[in-house]
């Protein structure tokens, strides 16, 4: 089975540029995780999803970040503008509320670098 | 947000040795999931537990979730060099489903 895919996996891009990072959650989950990991706060939770409805986005940063979920099978995380500070590495994670196991399974990230 | 304490923040050992490390939550969890990470990919779930006392091993990899809720154990017996990889915890209440994470332990093994 696939797991979560995410694109792109690098990016480079500009100050001022707007960034768009995808997910596609494993097949039959219904919660979705974004996540941004650098080396001085390590893993931060943005904002998550049930059943493509924002639950908690406390952890957007400010207002230049915004996420949806337009279907069950994609969302998207975008930065606008962005800002060097902004670089880091973007994971998606998807996991079932349905089942008794509810693991948690991460893609293999987006590597943002802002010039 | 939650806070998972995770320790050591590091470890070098020699091949062979075992090694421990823990997390700690000033919260009751309902899960505790334990990943590894390597450059330049994902965390990988390497161990789920699901209730109070539980022991559960993964090959050489053993992992225990603490009969207070609070705390949960990792350990690996005998490393090898490819064990090399952040390890991190992570924890989930019973009042929503997002997963909190501790701040990872890096492990080096030397040959």
């Amino acid at each position: 089975d696939a797991g979560v895919i995410q694109s792109p996996r690098h990016e480079v891009t500009e100050m001022g540029q707007e960034v768009t990072l995808r997910c596609k959650p494993i097949s039959g989950h219904n919660s979705l995780f974004w996540y941004r990991q650098t080396m001085m706060r390590g893993l931060e939770l943005l904002i998550y999803f049930n059943n493509n409805v924002p639950i908690d986005d406390s952890g957007m940063p400010e207002d230049r970040f915004s996420a949806k979920m337009p279907n069950a099978s994609f969302s998207t995380l975008k930065i606008q503008p962005s800002e060097p500070r902004d670089s880091a590495v973007y994971f998606c994670a998807s996991s079932s509320t349905t089942t008794y196991t509810g693991e948690l399974f991460f893609g293999e990230g987006s590597r943002l670098t802002v010039l | 947000g939650q806070q998972l304490n995770q320790s050591p923040q590091s470890m070098f050992i020699q091949e062979g040795e075992d090694v421990s490390m823990n997390c700690t939550s000033s919260s009751i969890f309902n899960t505790w999931l334990w990943y590894k990470q390597e450059p330049g990919e994902g965390p990988v779930l390497l161990i789920a537990l699901y209730k109070a006392g539980e022991l559960t091993s993964n090959g050489r990899l053993t992992a225990q979730f603490g009969i207070t809720r609070k705390d949960s154990f990792l350990n690996i017996s005998a490393s090898i060099p490819s064990d090399v990889g952040i390890y991190f915890c992570a924890g989930q209440t019973n009042t929503g489903n997002q997963f909190y994470f501790g701040t990872g332990t890096s492990l080096t093994v030397i040959p």
